[in-house]
């Protein structure tokens, strides 16, 4: 079955305990991304990578790491939790960006206390 | 960059009641697509539109494209409980998201 797996689906962290998100897609999709959704602020970009190696900031990235190591990963870092990255995350794939649809995975509610 | 806008940030209709929901830019946009997520739920792919004034209908949901290709609209006719949810469009070059239009239907 063709899916985008995120893990853990909860977390509930203290600040500045480092964490890693993973995420995992098995359709072989070039583009990844991360996004934060918040009440009222739709979902917005964290970063994104176009292939392996190559990643980039979107609109909110301080705070986050990312890394592409194999095509099918893109963990998201957070090397120092802060309260405001509480937040629900998601993770996407697309075979390219802007002209195939993306899939996204479950998500991820994420509390820093 | 590239930002778009969506309007109402919230709708509540009487099950029956039609629904539209607007998405705007302040470029062209080579493509506009459109997403659905369920309450407690992950966004999940409805449509792309590319062409100028583009006109595409899935069942009860009607999609359009701009003639200038800035705005884009989604409008659900005779909604139905299993239409709730938060419908977001979303722009190329870094799949820019709007904020997204929240429905609810009252039975």
């Amino acid at each position: 079955e063709a899916q985008v797996t995120q893990n853990p689906r909860y977390l509930i962290t203290v600040t500045g305990k480092k964490l890693t998100v993973t995420c995992s897609q098995n359709m072989n999709h070039e583009y990844m991304s991360w996004y934060r959704q918040d009440p009222g602020l739709g979902l917005r970009q964290i970063y994104y990578s176009m292939n392996v190696e190559a990643t980039d900031k979107g609109d909110v990235p301080e705070g986050y790491k990312v890394s592409r190591k194999e095509k099918r990963n893109f963990p998201l870092i957070l090397e120092s939790p802060s309260p405001n990255q509480t937040s629900l995350y998601f993770c996407a794939s697309s075979l390219i960006p802007d002209s195939y649809e993306q899939y996204f995975g479950p998500g991820t509610r994420l509390t820093v206390t | 960059g590239q930002q778009v806008m969506q309007i109402p940030q919230y709708q509540h209709v009487q099950e029956g009641e039609d629904f539209t929901t607007y998405c705007n830019s302040s470029t062209t946009l080579s493509n506009i697509q459109w997403y659905k997520q369920r309450p407690g739920g992950h966004p999940v792919f409805l449509i792309q539109l590319v062409k100028s004034g583009e006109v595409k209908k899935q069942k009860r949901l009607t999609f359009q494209f701009g003639e200038a290709k800035k705005n884009s609209s989604l409008h659900i006719t005779a909604t139905q409980t299993t239409d709730v949810g938060t419908y977001f469009c979303a722009g190329p070059y870094d799949m820019r998201f709007g904020a997204g239009t929240r429905l609810t239907v009252k039975p």
